[in-house]
């Protein structure tokens, strides 16, 4: 089983549409949690960090359910400009120079 | 404020060869970690740097090496090439002292074509 799982897609949504990405985790003592994107051929970008408590960033929302080892993106209002690859990324257990594990990406394209 | 640098940005090399990767972190950044991102997949962990020393490894073979000089910068060689090395290299920085490595900033790359 992989560390971090996401669906890889592709998801292709009309303009303004509401697009959910999910992602499962392995490891139950992961500290931390992101959501970053990466456009084609270029370099990941920190898109918005995950907490248990949720957090919004104007229209992206990201959950957190430590339980189920799942975390999740939500997209209101989609633009053209959303259109790139959506990677899960996961923080190691607490202790020094936690790595990042990042997922497959999930490919969204956001059609006129 | 200069971010990530990374050279070359392209690089094409045969089977057996060696390669070297450059790496300058942002300013005020004292760490980096190099990650391989192969067609159609997530960036994977290879090594990280803080003062001077790999801090921690990924699951790479030797083959895979690395330093940091004082000035922060990096550098990743790999020898002995081999087709599956074929890739897109990324150095990311951060200001984390070698204790987490959360919250990097990524270079643009180095795609590395092996034939």
């Amino acid at each position: 089983r992989k560390e971090v799982e996401q669906d890889p897609g592709p998801f292709n949504v009309p303009e303004g549409a509401t697009v959910a990405f999910n992602c499962t985790y392995s490891n139950s003592a992961s500290q931390s949690f992101f959501w970053y994107r990466q456009d084609c051929r270029k370099e990941p970008k920190l898109l918005m960090s995950v907490y248990s408590s949720g957090n919004e960033d104007g229209r992206f929302t990201a959950q957190l359910n430590r339980a189920s080892q799942y975390i999740s993106l939500l997209i209101r209002d989609s633009k053209l400009s959303d259109s790139a690859t959506y990677l899960c990324v996961v923080g190691g257990p607490s202790g020094s120079a936690r790595q990042l594990t990042f997922g497959s990406g999930t490919q969204l394209t956001v059609l006129p | 404020d200069a971010g990530v640098t990374q050279s070359p940005t392209h690089l094409i090399k045969t089977r057996g060869q060696q390669v070297t990767l450059r790496c300058s972190p942002k300013s005020g950044h004292d760490t980096v970690s190099w990650y391989q991102q192969a067609l159609g997949q997530g960036p994977q962990f290879i090594f990280q740097y803080y003062e001077e020393e790999e801090r921690q490894r990924g699951n790479f073979p030797d083959r895979f090496s690395g330093h940091q000089f004082p000035n922060y910068s990096s550098e990743l060689n790999v020898n002995a090439l081999l087709l599956g090395d074929s890739a897109l290299y990324l150095c990311a920085s951060s200001p984390g002292r070698g204790i987490t490595n959360e919250k990097l900033f990524f270079g643009s790359g180095t795609q590395l074509s092996v034939l």
